[in-house]
């Protein structure tokens, strides 16, 4: 199976700083890594998600970064904002076309201080 | 629309006693998953079902049963529950294919008595 270390588990900035969080895999064969948002009393959303096909994914405000050959992926949020402050989760995916198992990181409990 | 809903939210049982826990989803997504989520630790994969097909985890086989009626239905059931089932419950669908999005419900956080 899959294992997905994820660090830190507790980061907290500085508003308008940027914040990074690293993951780590053992299955090359994982080739889908999403990472998910989840503020207290919601349920995880998906916020980006890349490709092995890829190595950099932007959008509105978050960058993930995707070394395969390391088996490390990391999202940095950049211009933190207090509405960022949130539990995070990475996630890898085993390569399988019919479903979408999912191993999880531990989390990482973002705090952004105004 | 892209709601997973989950029922109960919240659910108090008894040890030893049965528990089900309720998941629905109007995307006609073909996979739904069930989760386990403790303070402080990774969401932790149960069962999912594609299609009618059920496949449990190996290290939580005998601990839980699934049923899935109908496309948009799954439930997640405890027959006997021990003190240390309390947790928060996910349950999450997506389309067929490995990496197709997961969506996630609220939960049902479970306490066992």
């Amino acid at each position: 199976g899959e294992q997905v270390e994820q660090l830190p588990s507790i980061l907290r900035v500085q508003e308008g700083s940027s914040a990074s969080i690293n993951c780590t895999y053992e299955n090359s064969a994982s080739n889908y890594f999403p990472w998910y948002k989840q503020e207290p009393g919601e349920n995880p959303k998906l916020i980006i998600d890349i490709r092995s096909n890829m190595e950099r994914k932007q959008t509105q405000g978050l960058i993930v970064l995707l070394d395969k050959k390391a088996k490390r992926f990391s999202l940095h949020i950049t211009d933190t904002q207090p509405g960022d402050s949130a539990m995070y989760f990475c996630a890898a995916s085993e390569r399988n076309t019919n479903t979408g198992k999912l191993t999880f990181g531990d989390g990482t409990v973002l705090t952004v201080k105004p | 629309d892209t709601t997973v809903k989950q029922n109960p939210r919240y659910k108090l049982a008894r040890v030893g006693k049965p528990v089900n826990l309720i998941c629905s989803q109007t995307m006609n997504h073909d996979t739904m998953y069930w989760y386990q989520k403790k303070p402080n630790q990774a969401p932790k994969l149960l069962l999912f079902y594609y299609d009618k097909i059920l496949n449990r985890e190996a290290d939580t086989f005998e601990k839980f049963q699934s049923s899935r009626p109908n496309n948009s239905f799954c439930s997640l059931y405890i027959g006997s529950a021990g003190l240390e089932y309390s947790a928060m419950y996910l349950c999450a669908s997506s389309r067929a294919g490995g990496q197709d999005t997961q969506y996630f419900g609220p939960g049902t956080r479970l306490l066992v008595l």
